[in-house]
């Protein structure tokens, strides 16, 4: 079965501190991988998308990287800020058009 | 662009009770998808659409119909809700199935 893992569910971080949020997904035949943020109550914010064919994808303060052949991505979040504080999700898709996501990682940047 | 927009944003019913869930998206993309999200499953997919006329089920549809009669509009109807469709659920958009996709805000349903 094809499924996407987000460890750990919680992680709290001090202002200022880069960070890395993790995804692994156990087959390594993808399509491509998306992260997201969810805030409170609110839908999901697309953050980045990569490419199977791709390493990374930046976006400001944010760096993905994609590993396939260890089933691993990562998003790395340069000097956090309070506004960072959301949960993160990964969503997968394994080259069937349906994604699979992981459960999250829910961040908080203390002050 | 309003982007990816869900109505009701909340909404009550009893068991037995149908409703339609809308969902529109501005961005003329040909493939749309509905979630729902449980606290600790994450995301499962309940239909999706490829183009105009065309749906396919996803992972947990039964109890929800849908139907794909222009680009734009992509509704959820349950049929006789029932408790275990309490959840919230979201609507999504792309220009594929391949493709970046964004979501609308979400409703929640309370199924009682």
């Amino acid at each position: 079965k094809q499924e996407v893992t987000q460890i750990p569910a919680a992680l709290s971080v001090p202002e200022g501190e880069n960070l890395v949020l993790n995804c692994s997904f156990t087959d390594s035949a993808i399509y491509n991988l998306q992260w997201f943020r969810q805030d409170p109550g609110k839908g999901l914010t697309s953050l980045l998308l990569i490419q199977s064919s791709q390493r990374e994808q930046t976006s400001g303060r944010l760096n993905a990287s994609l590993d396939k052949s260890s089933g691993r991505s990562t998003l790395y979040i340069a000097a956090s800020q309070p506004g960072d504080s959301a949960t993160y999700l990964c969503a997968v898709r394994f080259g069937n058009e349906k994604l699979t996501f992981g459960t999250g990682t829910r961040l908080t940047i203390i002050p | 662009n309003a982007g990816v927009t869900q109505t009701p944003k909340f909404q009550v019913l009893k068991t037995g009770q149908s409703m339609t869930l809308q969902c529109a998206q501005d961005m003329n993309h040909e493939y749309m998808s509905w979630y729902r999200q449980d606290p600790g499953m994450g995301l499962r997919l309940i239909h999706y659409s490829v183009g105009a006329g065309i749906t396919d089920q996803g992972e947990v549809p039964n109890g929800y119909n849908v139907s794909r009669s222009t680009t734009e509009d992509f509704p959820l109807r349950l049929l006789s809700a029932a408790p275990s469709q309490t959840s919230v659920y979201f609507c999504a958009s792309g220009q594929g199935g391949n493709n970046e996709q964004f979501f609308g805000p979400g409703t929640r349903l309370t199924v009682l």
